[in-house]
């Protein structure tokens, strides 16, 4: 079973700040995605990763995953309202798709 | 708007009846995916099916039956349900199995409570 447990459960921050949210487990995959997602809607993919060590930016979003792509984190810079969200990863590997549980970040104006 | 429609997005239940879910994507896609979300636990990966063809069944309780008549429509058809099946329940499509790890498109979901 692979499964990957994402930390924190909850983060309630100011905008302005800065946070890292991160998805580990002890099972590689061949890629890990980020999605976000809102209240009331399904979720929405942020980005795709498939190289160890890979750092993919998209806006103040930084995305990277590990080097023997066990693990993966994101990074935002400079909070704001809109990122408030549920943030989910998925592996891949072998035909099979696991998602963690989410961190539900909460950006306080 | 993701190109991916569900319907009904709200439905209420008793455990006695049978209802159907409704999935169709407007993306051209070959592949289609039913996802269940419970309260704190992971999306789970229920049914997958490729060019109309169900390739997956995640030890999915048979009160839940997969129908796809189609690339563009997936059906989920409920019966007998368990008020633990309350949940909100996504569709998902890709371009086909070998996009699912690169790019897959969700549906808003139809949250489902069972009484």
């Amino acid at each position: 079973t692979q499964l990957l447990e994402q930390s924190p459960q909850f983060l309630s921050i100011q905008e302005g700040e800065n946070l890292t949210v991160y998805c580990n487990s002890s099972s590689v995959f061949s890629s890990l995605q980020w999605y976000r997602q809102e209240p009331g809607e399904g979720p929405v993919l942020l980005v795709t990763v498939v190289t160890g060590g890979e750092v993919k930016k998209l806006k103040r979003l930084t995305f990277q995953f590990g080097d023997a792509r066990k693990d993966s984190s994101l990074h935002i810079t400079a909070a704001q309202p809109g990122d408030t969200g549920l943030y989910l990863c998925a592996g891949y590997n072998n035909n099979d798709m696991r998602f963690g549980a989410g961190t539900r970040l909460t950006v306080k104006p | 708007e993701t190109g991916v429609t569900q319907t009904p997005r709200h439905l209420v239940m008793g455990m006695t009846n049978k209802k159907s879910l409704k999935c169709e994507q407007h993306l051209g896609h070959n592949a289609m995916y039913w996802y269940k979300q419970s309260a704190k636990k992971p999306l789970e990966l229920m049914f997958v099916y490729n060019f109309k063809e169900q390739t997956e069944n995640n030890s999915v309780p048979s009160r839940f039956s997969p129908e796809c008549p189609n690339s563009s429509h997936l059906f989920l058809h409920l019966h007998t349900l368990q008020p633990e099946d309350s949940a909100l329940y996504l569709c998902a499509s890709s371009q086909d199995l070998a996009g699912w790890y690169n790019e897959q498109f969700f549906g808003p979901g139809t949250r489902l409570t069972v009484l």
